[in-house]
């Protein structure tokens, strides 16, 4: 079943301690991704990748990290976690555009993340 | 200004209802317009693409209209299961930004019986 798997979907941790949301999917899609989603403010982009080793900033880069050494993970990286990280996350996939037609994003569950 | 901006509604409408929700992005050079339906702390899942010409599926509709940068939708016969949060997205296909999407806030559907 094609598939983005996003773990943990639920983690509770205290301000300061390194944690990583894993992002994995199955249909060799080139394109990665990472929002945050939050009461009022919709979904925010916070890193992309167009490809292996390819990385970029979305509009919410702060206080995170991300790497694509593979083409199936993209994992998230909370080096020092603050309350204000607190939020709902989705990891996203997407093959390549096909012309003005754009492409469909899948999504993962969600982690739903809390600082405290 | 936002990329992309919605009503944030909410919108609460009786089963068999019409309801259109409206969009527009501020971009001109985005190519590709979606809706996405998220239901309530759920993943957003892609309803359907918006075409210039405008299409339907079913009891939905979208329409597109480039000189206003205005995107639209229509839900017809309005169901129960009708019930999410309707997110506008767009994609600038060129450059660097090839596949980055740009999501409004949404618009929240209430369907009552």
């Amino acid at each position: 079943e094609a598939q983005v798997t996003q773990n943990p979907r639920y983690l509770i941790t205290v301000t300061g301690k390194k944690l990583t949301v894993t992002c994995s999917q199955n249909m060799n899609h080139e394109y990665m991704s990472w929002y945050r989603q939050d009461p009022g403010l919709g979904l925010r982009q916070i890193y992309y990748s167009m490809n292996v080793e390819v990385t970029d900033k979305g509009d919410v880069p702060e206080g995170y990290k991300v790497s694509r050494k593979e083409k199936r993970n993209f994992p998230l990286i909370l080096e020092s976690p603050s309350p204000n990280q607190t939020s709902l996350y989705f990891c996203a996939s997407s093959p390549p555009g096909q012309g003005a037609r754009g492409t469909e994003a899948f999504f993962g569950q969600g982690t739903r993340l809390t600082v405290v | 200004r936002k990329e992309v901006e919605q009503d944030p509604g909410p919108f609460n409408v009786p089963e068999g209802a019409t309801v259109a929700f409206n969009c527009t992005y501020s971009n001109s050079a985005s190519q590709s317009f979606f809706w996405y339906r998220q239901d309530c702390r759920k993943e957003p899942k892609l309803l359907m693409s918006v075409y210039s010409s405008g299409n339907e599926d079913g009891r939905f509709t979208a329409q597109l209209n480039r000189a206003s940068q205005y995107i639209s939708l229509l839900i017809r016969d309005s169901k129960l299961s009708d019930s999410a949060t309707y997110l506008c997205v767009v994609n600038r296909d060129r450059g660097s930004t090839l596949g980055r999407l740009y999501f409004g806030r949404g618009t929240q559907l209430t369907v009552w019986p």
